[in-house]
């Protein structure tokens, strides 16, 4: 399967706990996004990485969320002390031009 | 601000018959334009794009139009099937070095084909 992989594709934190949500790209494919859908919602962008760089982050929350693509292994986007508004849907897509292809998503449960 | 409108939350076709989904945009940044079908617990599926330079895609049974001036766009399936059925997104882009090809997505049209 050369397609997006994200896991775990489940996680439930407690309030306070970190989450750690990984993607790795289609082979191939240099450019990596990650994007949240919250209920109800279409999905927002928060990030897009390139091997070793964060080139836009403008769609990340300024604390607590972090993200990196590092040269070696998938990107990981971080969530410090979860709170309950942080359940969601997390998608990662990677690109090698316009179009995007996602991955299954981690869904985020915080309780 | 919501600069991609999915303004129908949901349609109901007969199998058969055509399925028209409607996006509009309010940025005219935007130069490139997709249309993703998703099903619940799955992630999106990129279905077919379109370029601003163009006013009609086709690919099989889809097919997506462009007005730029009336800033809108619309996706065509025909003939609809019941495995069509799932929320469809509309997104938007605008390539630029400094952000990529981020997207923006509408709200999502629930699509519903009944046998």
């Amino acid at each position: 399967n050369a397609g997006v992989m994200q896991n775990p594709r489940h996680l439930v934190r407690r309030r306070g706990q970190e989450a750690r949500l990984r993607c790795s790209p289609m082979k191939g494919h240099s450019h990596v996004y990650w994007y949240r859908q919250l209920p109800e919602e279409g999905l927002k962008f928060m990030v897009y990485l390139q091997k070793e760089n964060i080139i836009d982050e403008s769609g990340m929350p300024k604390e607590r969320f972090s993200a990196e693509f590092p040269k070696e292994g998938p990107s990981i986007l971080r969530i410090q002390q979860v709170v309950r508004g942080d359940s969601a849907a997390y998608f990662c897509a990677s690109s090698s031009y316009y179009e995007q292809y996602f991955g299954p998503g981690t869904r985020l449960t915080v309780t | 601000d919501q600069q991609v409108k999915q303004n129908s939350p949901s349609l109901s076709v007969q199998e058969g018959r055509i399925s028209i989904l409607n996006c509009d945009y309010t940025n005219s940044m935007f130069d490139y334009f997709l249309w993703y079908k998703k099903y619940p617990a799955e992630g999106p599926t990129f279905l077919i794009s379109i370029s601003s330079i163009k006013d009609k895609n086709e690919d099989g049974r889809f097919t997506v139009f462009l007005n730029k001036s009336a800033k809108h766009l619309s996706l065509h399936i025909v003939p609809s099937q019941p495995g069509d059925s799932a929320v469809y997104f509309c997104a938007a882009s605008a390539f630029r070095e400094t952000s990529g090809s981020r997207l923006t997505f509408g709200e999502g049209t629930q699509l519903t084909v009944n046998p």
